[in-house]
């Protein structure tokens, strides 16, 4: 089964402090995604990377940046945490010409 | 642009009843459409998808659903439901003429479906 890890589950930071999410998928995936979900706006890309220190902006990138140095590894920064990013943050991973992206379980990220 | 819209927030169905979840969309060529689902704090699980070919596919745990071109319709069905359905349904499409970025995906607000027992 692909499987696909979120470094944590829940997740509380104060205004201005850096925030590091982390993604790992173990199926040697190339393609791997970062989008924030909030109610009542569904899920929404923030980056993604088609492979290995590749990286393309999503919907709203606004305020966050990638890093992948590895082709398992794709973490979403929040450079200076605000509160309007609390939020669900969801990865997700799929092979090259495959169809369906599949998901962790989700970083459930609060700033105060 | 790909679009899609979920027109209800809220499902409500009786167990046994049959049950489905609305999708539209909107791709400037031909689609792929997908259907996930969420339970409670857990992240988005694959159900099924319309890649290509007879136009009612079929999913796990029962679930089905109709491509109709006409309509840019993808609605998801089940004939009869169960409460352990209850769960948050998002739809998402990718066009599939779709340039570089085209993996990604536009998916729906998401309905909440529940079942009453």
């Amino acid at each position: 089964d692909v499987k696909v890890t979120q470094s944590s589950r829940y997740l509380v930071k104060r205004t201005g402090e850096k925030v590091f999410l982390e993604c790992v998928q173990d199926m040697d995936h190339e393609n791997m995604f970062w989008y924030r979900q909030d109610p009542g706006l569904g899920l929404r890309l923030i980056y993604f990377s088609y492979d290995v220190k590749m990286k393309e902006k999503g919907d709203i990138p606004e305020g966050y940046s990638v890093s992948r140095e590895k082709k398992e590894r794709f973490s979403l920064i929040l450079e200076s945490a605000s509160t309007n990013q609390t939020s669900m943050y969801l990865c997700a991973s799929h092979p090259t010409g495959y169809y369906e992206q599949y998901f962790g379980p989700g970083t459930r990220l609060t700033v105060t | 642009a790909q679009s899609v819209a979920q027109p209800e927030d809220q499902v409500n169905v009786a167990e046994g009843n049959p049950l489905t979840v609305k999708c539209t969309y909107s791709v400037s060529g031909n689609p792929y459409l997908f259907w996930y689902v969420q339970y409670p704090n857990r992240g988005l699980q694959f159900r099924l998808k319309y890649i290509t070919g007879d136009n009612l596919v079929k999913g796990s745990y029962g679930f089905e659903a109709e491509f109709n071109k006409s309509q840019t319709s993808f609605h998801l069905k089940k004939p009869s439901a169960l409460v352990s359905d209850s769960a948050l349904y998002f739809c998402a499409v990718r066009d599939i003429y779709s340039g570089a970025g085209s993996y990604q995906l536009t998916f729906g607000k998401g309905t909440k479906l529940s079942v009453i027992p």
